[in-house]
């Protein structure tokens, strides 16, 4: 069974701040996604990155960075510089091998708010 | 290009009432996902249909039916609702082997 850990409920932090959500894994296949979401208080979700697991680079999009390594099955997102907008909760999520559609499986979500 | 409508936004049902949420797409994706989101819980897969003429159970489909109607619909109905399926309703619509799933706006349902 594929499991998702956030184990960070709420984060709160300070304009400019420097933060990381945490996200652990755990799945059997050896042909997996991970994905990041951001949730507004406006309600939608928000695609943010996927990340296949053949794929351990570091990825960088702006303020945005994430940090996947497979020997501690760990996929951790780092937001550099906070901002007031990026408060939001934030899921991470775990995709099985599935040739013909894909279920996600999603942590439980961490609250990030950012204060000015 | 609207991607993923939901309708409706909002329902407030009574204990045994009977409802089915719309779900539709204009991306011609294959598969098309329901979740549903509790607080505290994430996300959970109640049924999705890998492609039009298919539908299978997810995490938590008690209680719920499902229809692919063509390719770019894909209903949930509740029977007889039941305050513990008061919760966010979400659908979402992918591409096969592209993984990135596309989510509506959500249905916030209330049953008293």
């Amino acid at each position: 069974a594929q499991k998702v850990t956030q184990a960070q409920t709420e984060i709160s932090v300070v304009e400019k701040e420097d933060v990381t959500l945490d996200c652990v894994y755990e799945t059997r296949d050896t042909t997996y996604y991970l994905f990041w979401y951001k949730q507004p208080p406006s309600g939608e979700l928000v695609f943010l990155i996927r990340r296949n697991s053949f794929d351990e680079q570091n990825e960088i999009s702006g303020r945005y960075s994430w940090n996947f390594q497979k020997s501690t099955s760990s996929f951790n997102f780092t937001i550099t510089a906070s901002q007031v907008v990026d408060s939001a909760v934030y899921f991470c999520a775990l995709s099985d091998e599935e040739t013909s559609g894909s279920r996600l499986t999603f942590g439980e979500g961490t609250q990030l708010t950012v204060n000015p | 290009n609207a991607g993923v409508t939901q309708t409706p936004k909002f329902q407030v049902l009574k204990t045994g009432q009977s409802m089915t949420l719309q779900c539709a797409q204009d991306m011609n994706h294959n598969s098309m996902y329901w979740y549903r989101q509790d607080p505290g819980m994430g996300l959970r897969l109640i049924y999705y249909s890998a492609s039009e003429g298919t539908t299978d159970k997810g995490e938590v489909p008690n209680g719920y039916n499902v229809s692919r109607l063509n390719k770019r619909e894909f209903s949930l109905r509740l029977e007889s609702a039941a305050p513990s399926q008061t919760s966010v309703y979400f659908c979402a619509a992918d591409r096969v082997n592209y993984n990135e799933q596309f989510f509506g706006p959500g249905t916030r349902l209330t049953v008293l």
